[in-house]
């Protein structure tokens, strides 16, 4: 099974400012295979970025994602309110599915 | 558009079976290229991953608990179930069902809205 970690746990950012979010997996995996999503409280997670760096409908370009190999990267460009909440990155390997362990972005 | 709704009962005792139905609509479980897949996630935790199928019947699984699953789909109903046996507090969770594409990038691109399961006596 293909661990995913995400870092930091908490982020504490100020609307405006950038958010760099990480998830690191135990082993490589293919950009097409990796993920992120966005979760709000009492709300089913939202695809953000599919194949690693691609946006899904709808997403605002101040999402981007990047990063290869075991090292991915979601970058917020700028913070709007509506962006507090907690993110999940996603891969498929060896036939399974995983997700990390999220980040809380929270207002500082 | 596609929406799925997950429906099922909210309690569960220790030991029994939980079952879940996903219901789809605006569009076909038989979809070329579409798996459908649950996913649960314990209250303040994150996201497990749990089986997917096709409309043919094929699936795929979390080994972790793949002796207790079991995944069927009713393309007469245009639905999906899970079945997880001999449930204990832990599986007290949030369960979603959702689609992914078996080719290409993936992931989960639809979801369902999430129905809480919890296991008490």
């Amino acid at each position: 099974e293909i661990v995913l970690t995400q870092s930091p746990g908490t982020l504490s950012l100020s609307p405006g400012e950038r958010a760099t979010l990480s998830c690191r997996a135990s082993q490589s995996v293919s950009s097409s295979y990796l993920a992120w999503y966005q979760q709000k409280p009492g709300q089913a997670p939202r695809l953000l970025i599919y194949g690693a760096s691609s946006r899904a409908t709808g997403i605002p370009d101040r999402f981007s994602g990047s990063g290869s190999g075991a090292d991915f990267t979601l970058t917020i460009s700028r913070l709007e309110p509506e962006d507090f909440a907690v993110y999940y990155c996603q891969q498929y390997g060896n036939s399974m599915y995983t997700f990390g362990q999220g980040t809380k972005l929270e207002i500082k | 558009q596609v929406q799925l709704q997950e429906s099922g009962p909210g309690l569960v005792k220790p030991s029994e079976t939980l079952s879940l139905t996903c219901t789809v609509s605006g569009g076909s479980v038989s979809s070329t290229g579409y798996y459908w897949a649950w996913i649960r996630q314990p209250p303040g935790k994150g996201l497990e991953w749990i089986e997917s199928i096709y409309h043919s019947g094929n699936t795929y699984y979390n080994p972790s608990l793949k002796s207790r699953v079991t995944i069927s789909v009713d393309t007469s109903k245009n639905r999906f179930s899970l079945k997880l046996s001999s449930v204990t507090a832990a599986d007290t969770a949030v369960y979603y069902c959702a689609r992914h594409l078996n080719w290409g990038a993936r992931y989960f691109d639809l979801w369902g809205r999430g129905t809480l399961v919890t296991v008490s006596s």
